[in-house]
């Protein structure tokens, strides 16, 4: 069956950056494209970006921009989502979520990532 | 920046219907999904393209969008509906997706 599962737990001092993987298992990386969401305590669901088969790049969210990089490495079947620069309003749960074939909508999930930026 | 807006909560006694809104400039001529969010819990998709409901998703829970408001009904809610509830869909360029601020119903 489909499923996505992140990397540990990570906790980095103010100015690090930080790499939070997502390895996929059911279907094929390629086939589909990956996004990034976070969750910052108590808050809301916040897109960061990912790929657009549409365009062929992938796509990041303007408040993101120049900061966060998203990649894949195929063989293994893992996505990975950097992000530099942290700052403690970086303190969230990283989500990694597969697009739908057919549609905008993630239809999987990963379990979430932790992510505390503290001195 | 685009932005959704939802109503910060919402509160119905069980089996009665609970009616979530979107508001959204792109929304007359773009999709709205809806996201459910129990605690502790990755999102679960509950809508897609306004009102198709996902395999497994209950009968109860049913969408429409008419011109900038998009909205998610759950007829006859339930005490295991309690969550929060956030719409997503895309600006009108179709690149930038973004996310409601999400609704928390109390059932």
């Amino acid at each position: 069956q489909v499923q996505l599962i992140q990397s540990g737990a990570e906790v980095k001092k103010p100015g690090a950056s930080v790499k939070v993987s997502c390895k996929v298992s059911g279907y094929t990386l390629t086939d589909l494209s990956t996004h990034w969401v976070r969750q910052a305590p108590g808050k809301g669901l916040e897109w960061m970006g990912g790929f657009d088969p549409d365009d062929g790049e992938t796509i990041y969210a303007q408040k993101f921009q120049g900061r966060v990089t998203m990649t894949e490495d195929t063989s293994v079947g893992t996505a990975y989502m950097e992000l530099s620069s942290l700052t403690s309003e970086d303190t969230a749960v990283y989500y990694c979520a597969r697009r739908s074939g057919d549609g905008y909508h993630f239809d999987y999930w990963g379990q979430g990532t932790l992510v505390t930026v503290s001195s | 920046s685009y932005e959704l807006t939802q109503p910060p909560s919402v509160s119905v006694s069980p089996g009665q219907t609970a009616r979530i809104t979107c508001s959204g400039d792109a929304l007359p001529k773009k999709f709205a999904y809806w996201y459910q969010q129990k605690s502790g819990q990755a999102p679960v998709l509950v809508i897609y393209e306004d009102s198709k409901r996902p395999s497994g998703i209950p009968e109860r829970f049913s969408g429409s969008s008419s011109g900038t408001k998009a909205t998610l009904t759950i007829s006859g809610g339930q005490v295991e509906d309690e969550a929060d509830y956030y719409c997503y869909s895309t600006d009108s360029s179709g690149n930038h997706r973004v996310f409601g601020g999400g609704t928390k119903l109390t059932v």
